[in-house]
């Protein structure tokens, strides 16, 4: 079967570094995304990953290894507004993309 | 302008009634989804559409169906509506479906949180 494992509940400071990682298993690849979801709001895009290495992108970063069918997200400098939740996203071999259950940050002053 | 919209953004209804969700995007793109997001927060896919081809989640109960009425609008169909249907509706677009970023990128609607009672 397919799966996307994200932790379920990080916490961090204000000001301070967080990485969230997201390993995966699926039938083929052709992607991976990072998406937030503020409490009743919509996902909204922040990166894509397909190529292996880091893809920068002002605060925040995303990292792929698909050796090890591994990413990360680095959010740095954290900011209040940053509190959501964080999808890891992977785009099979269908084109379908398979969603990870998401990892709920909570960031505190 | 909004570039995906869902109405309505709220729906309440009785178990065993029919209910339509309406979904709009502007953005000139090829290929629309139909997200279920349920209390544990996963997001299941339940239908993938563009002017080629429908793909449907085989899980999905045949009492959803999708409509599409031109390529800016995929509607939902719910018939006789159950418990477990509680949950939020996100549609969604891409511009196509082509393993580039560009392209797979997908654009999610507000959302709309259907209770079933």
């Amino acid at each position: 079967g397919q799966n996307i494992d994200q932790p379920t509940e990080m916490t961090a400071t204000e000001g301070a570094i967080v990485q969230i990682n997201c390993t995966y298993q699926t039938s083929g690849f052709n992607g991976l995304f990072w998406y937030q979801q503020h409490a009743g709001e919509a996902p909204t895009f922040l990166s894509y990953n397909v190529l292996d290495g880091l893809e920068e992108k002002g605060r925040f970063s995303s990292f792929l290894s698909r050796s090890k069918g591994y990413s990360y997200l680095l959010l740095k400098e954290l900011q209040m507004k940053d509190s959501a939740s964080y999808l890891c996203a992977v785009m099979d071999s269908n084109y379908q993309l398979i969603w990870g259950a998401g990892t709920k940050l909570i960031i505190k002053p | 302008d909004t570039a995906v919209s869902q109405t309505p953004k709220y729906l309440v209804t009785q178990m065993g009634n029919d209910k339509s969700i309406k979904c709009e995007q502007n953005l000139g793109h090829d290929t629309m989804y139909w997200y279920k997001q349920d209390s544990k927060k996963f997001l299941k896919i339940m239908f993938s559409y563009n002017n080629k081809e429908l793909i449907i989640n085989e899980t999905v109960p045949n009492r959803f169906s999708p409509k599409s009425p031109d390529k800016a609008h995929l509607n939902l169909h719910i018939n006789s509506l159950e418990l477990g249907d509680s949950a939020v509706y996100f549609c969604a677009s891409s511009q196509d479906i082509a393993g580039e970023a560009n392209t797979d990128t997908q654009y999610f609607g507000p959302g709309t949180r259907l209770t079933v009672l």
